[in-house]
């Protein structure tokens, strides 16, 4: 049983290019998280995302930023316009349901280098 | 607001006993979390606490929760060199769905 799935696991951008971050939920699952760490820093909340909707985007710039989990397929994270600042590890998490535990099942992380 | 803090850094010696401390703001929360991460590494769940319980164990792991003070914190007993990583605590966001709010994560190094 596979976990959480991301890729890449490293990219390297160079400003105002765009950086596309993908993540496959664990089998079953279909609530995803984002989440970004910035260096030396805890995670914050991005988005959480259902299947082909968006229920939360609070913590998510209000440009340059979006976030997508299609119906087939796997959820993306798309920044366009890169600049220093994306530099940070991008971390999707997954759970099977809003309820019980509240358990998030995290992902190795994509590590975003801006040049 | 929503907010969780936590002191940044921890050192033992191997062998003694780690505590790391945390506070949180939401006193709606229903559940709280201790996650690990190693270096390059994602986040892993090390246990958590249903709000309505003061103590939990799990093998080397003792969690207490203060719901009055709003304060967390995870013992491990007998730390090894295998638990230096940076451990988050997080509270569950109380809207009804499986958002966490995590504080910067306390870097706890073990030394011999």
């Amino acid at each position: 049983n596979a976990g959480v799935m991301q890729n890449p696991r490293h990219l390297v951008r160079r400003r105002g290019q765009e950086a596309r971050l993908r993540c496959s939920p664990m089998k079953g699952h279909s609530h995803v998280y984002w989440y970004r760490q910035l260096p030396e820093e805890g995670l914050k909340f991005m988005v959480y995302l259902q299947k082909e909707n968006i229920i939360d985007e609070s913590g998510m710039p209000k440009e340059r930023f979006s976030a997508e989990f299609p119906k087939e397929g796997p959820s993306i994270l798309r920044i366009q316009q890169v600049v220093r600042g994306d530099s940070a590890a991008y971390f999707c998490a997954s759970s099977p349901s809003s309820g019980d535990t509240g358990e998030l099942f995290f992902g190795e992380g994509s590590r975003l280098t801006v040049l | 607001g929503e907010d969780v803090e936590q002191s940044l850094f921890l050192s033992v010696r191997e062998g003694d006993s780690s505590v790391i401390n945390c506070t949180y703001t939401d006193s709606s929360s229903t559940y709280l979390y201790w996650y690990k991460q190693e270096p390059g590494a994602g986040l892993q769940l090390l246990t958590y606490i249903f709000s309505n319980m003061d103590m939990k164990q799990d093998q080397r792991l003792t969690v207490l929760l203060n719901k009055k003070d709003k304060h967390l914190s995870l013992r491990i007993a007998d730390t090894q060199t295998g638990d230096s990583a940076i451990y988050f605590c997080a509270e569950r966001f109380s809207g009804g769905y499986n958002k966490l709010i995590f504080g910067a994560g306390t870097r706890l190094a073990v030394h011999p």
